[in-house]
């Protein structure tokens, strides 16, 4: 069975600096990978998603993320960290395919950004 | 506006008291979900529905009942809520429910049961 793993539960930047969110996962073949992100009293949006090809993603509000597979890892990164990113981000690991996806997700990770 | 919408947003209920609470998507989507979600344990899925009259177990579907009847609306039925059902509830659809297909989630439903 697939399972995510980010093992920051809690993390606080300043406004302007640069932003990698961990993520390790487990699962047997090649994984679908994805980053949402939840901003408060919001359900939960799509930043970038992962299925094959280049190994570096760009997904939506400047976020990019690096799928490493001799880690096991999938980590999401910001150059620059606006106020607007305070939010909570989660990692998912997508197992099935064409007819059916079952996503799981990591515990994930709070961002706080000081002005 | 494409978009998943839940009611009630928030919920405060007794031990045992039945409730429904509804989703419905105005996408045309042949997969939805329910989803909780607890502090430090991410989102789990409860159950899931791969198009009408059909709908399978996920991972957390103990105390939980869903129906779809029709395309648009997949309810999540609580009969006998107990207080380990306190939890934050996402509804997500999707066009087919593959891994390719974008999940789309609703605002969320905060669950209390005293």
């Amino acid at each position: 069975a697939q399972s995510v793993t980010q093992p920051d539960i809690h993390i606080t930047v300043s406004e302007g600096a640069s932003l990698e969110l961990r993520c390790n996962y487990s699962y047997g073949a090649t994984p679908y990978l994805f980053w949402y992100v939840q901003s408060p009293g919001q359900g939960l949006q799509l930043l970038l998603k992962y299925f094959s090809g280049d190994t570096l993603v760009q997904g939506i509000k400047g976020f990019e993320a690096e799928f490493k597979r001799s880690q096991s890892s999938f980590n999401l990164r910001k150059p620059s960290v606006h106020w607007s990113d305070a939010a909570e981000y989660f990692c998912a690991v997508g197992a099935g395919g064409t007819s059916y996806g079952k996503l799981t997700f990591g515990q994930g990770t709070i961002l706080t950004v000081h002005p | 506006e494409a978009q998943v919408t839940q009611n009630p947003r928030y919920l405060i209920t007794v031990t045992g008291k039945k409730l429904t609470v509804t989703c419905s998507q105005n996408m045309n989507h042949e997969y939805m979900s329910w989803y909780r979600q607890d502090p430090g344990l991410g989102l789990r899925q409860i159950y899931y529905s791969m198009n009408v009259e059909v709908t399978d177990k996920g991972d957390v579907p103990e105390g939980y009942k869903v129906s779809r009847k029709e395309k648009r609306n997949f309810p999540l039925i609580l009969e006998s809520p107990s207080p380990n059902q306190t939890s934050l509830y996402f509804c997500a659809s999707s066009f087919g429910g593959g891994l390719a297909d974008t999940q789309y989630f609703g605002p969320g439903t905060r669950l209390t049961v005293l």
